[in-house]
This record gives C-alpha cells, structure tokens and sequence, in this order.
C-alpha cells in the first residue's frame, strides 16, 4: 500500500524557518517525481515544489522562490521541503504528492499532510 | 502565468448529473486532472488523461475536453460526492503546475 506521511509542521515566527519531511513506503520511492502543495486554510490547493526522481530537476512556484529549497533522500525513501524567511501568508497545509507517471503533472497519491502556522 | 477557472459553487439534486467545468489556455494542450477533497481530508485524483480514472473511483466519473474547457461530469450523483472539486493541469508558460480555484459542489 502506498503511503506518504508528512511531519514537521508547527508554529514558527515570521523570519523563522521549518523543514517538512514526507516518509514514502508502499513503493519504489526513487523511481517517481515528488512535489509539495500547500492550502491556506479555507482556501484553495496551491502548487509549491517538483523534484524530479533523478533530484537534478527542481520548480518553485514565483511565491516560495528563493526561500523555500526542495530535496529528496532515496535512501530514507524521503521527502524534504526546508522552508527560509517565512512569512504568514506561508500559513497552509503542507502536502506531499507524487506524480503518477514522469511529466504527467497529476498526483496520484497524497500525504494527509502537516500544518504550518506562521505567527508571532 | 495562465489561469485556470472553475465556478466557485454547483449544485445537484440526488441521482442526477452534474457538470464542472475548468477553463483556462493550457487547456487548448493538455488535459486536466480532477480531484476531490472532502473537508479535513487530502485531495484524492478521479480522472486524469481527460477521461481515466483511477482504481476505485466509480464509473460515475468521466471527464471531457473541448476547447479551452476541461469538464468532470458525474452521472447520477450521491451524497457522498458532495464534496471539494480542484482541476490541475501543465502549463504553457511559467509554472509547470496549476491549480483551478475549485467548486464545492452541494448534492441536494
């Protein structure tokens, strides 16, 4: 059974800085392209980061550039998002979702996900 | 970046077909996947390649494709597909991804 369980979600400070993991089983984690999509609360699924399964590719959506950098470790079967310079309209949960087949861009699995608090 | 547009809100009756569109230029290339999102949930994907469902999703589901415009319809539908319903699709320029604003549809 695929599984994707993300952690490391809390309440950080505006400024701080959080990285989220997303723990794969189920499947041959190093052969799919993994990405992150957050949803502020009561509010719509927004796409935040690729990774290819080769970790050589990597997209950022224009509201996390720069600040937020993902990763991946195939041998932990592990999905990373460090998150900089958080900023409250950060505020979301946080889901890991792995593409279904490479450069189809829809997402077949998904975490349950973890929520991030930006706030003072 | 290109958009993609959903009508924030449908109604149906129970055991009838409703139709949800998604609207947007990259639709004219590629074609939208469907999710449906229940509250306190994850998305799950229902259709995918314009008319491919998943394993388990029932046959209710079928999606379309004209134009600029992706549907997801479900033909008589129930009380539990009351729920969240997002597109996605590649893009044309930009990002890779997007996301519609999604439709919460209502079963009467």
């Amino acid at each position: 059974e695929v599984q994707l369980v993300e952690s490391g979600g809390g309440l950080v400070q505006p400024g701080g800085s959080l990285r989220l993991s997303c723990a794969a089983s189920g499947f041959t984690f190093s052969t799919y392209s993994m990405n992150w999509v957050r949803q502020a609360p009561g509010k719509g699924l927004e796409w935040v980061s690729y990774i290819s399964s080769s970790g050589n590719i990597r997209y950022y959506a224009d509201s996390v550039m720069g600040r937020f950098t993902i990763s991946r470790d195939d041998a932990r079967n592990s999905l990373y998002l460090h998150m900089d310079s958080l900023r409250a309209a950060d505020t979301a949960v946080y889901y890991c979702a792995r593409e279904q087949y490479s450069s189809s861009w829809d997402f077949d699995y998904w975490g349950q996900g973890t929520l991030v608090t930006v706030s003072s | 970046s290109s958009e993609l547009t959903q009508d924030p809100a449908v109604s149906v009756a129970l055991g009838q077909t409703v139709r949800i569109t998604c609207q947007g230029d990259s639709l004219r290339n590629y074609y939208a996947s469907w999710y449906q999102q229940k509250p306190g949930q994850a998305p799950v994907l229902v259709i995918y390649g314009k008319n491919k469902r998943p394993s388990g999703i029932p046959d209710r589901f079928s999606g379309s494709s004209s134009g600029n415009t992706d549907s997801l319809t479900i033909t008589g539908a129930q009380a539990e597909d009351e729920a969240d319903y997002y597109c996605n699709s590649r893009e044309t320029s930009g990002h890779p991804v997007i996301f519609g604003g999604g439709t919460k549809l209502t079963v009467l």
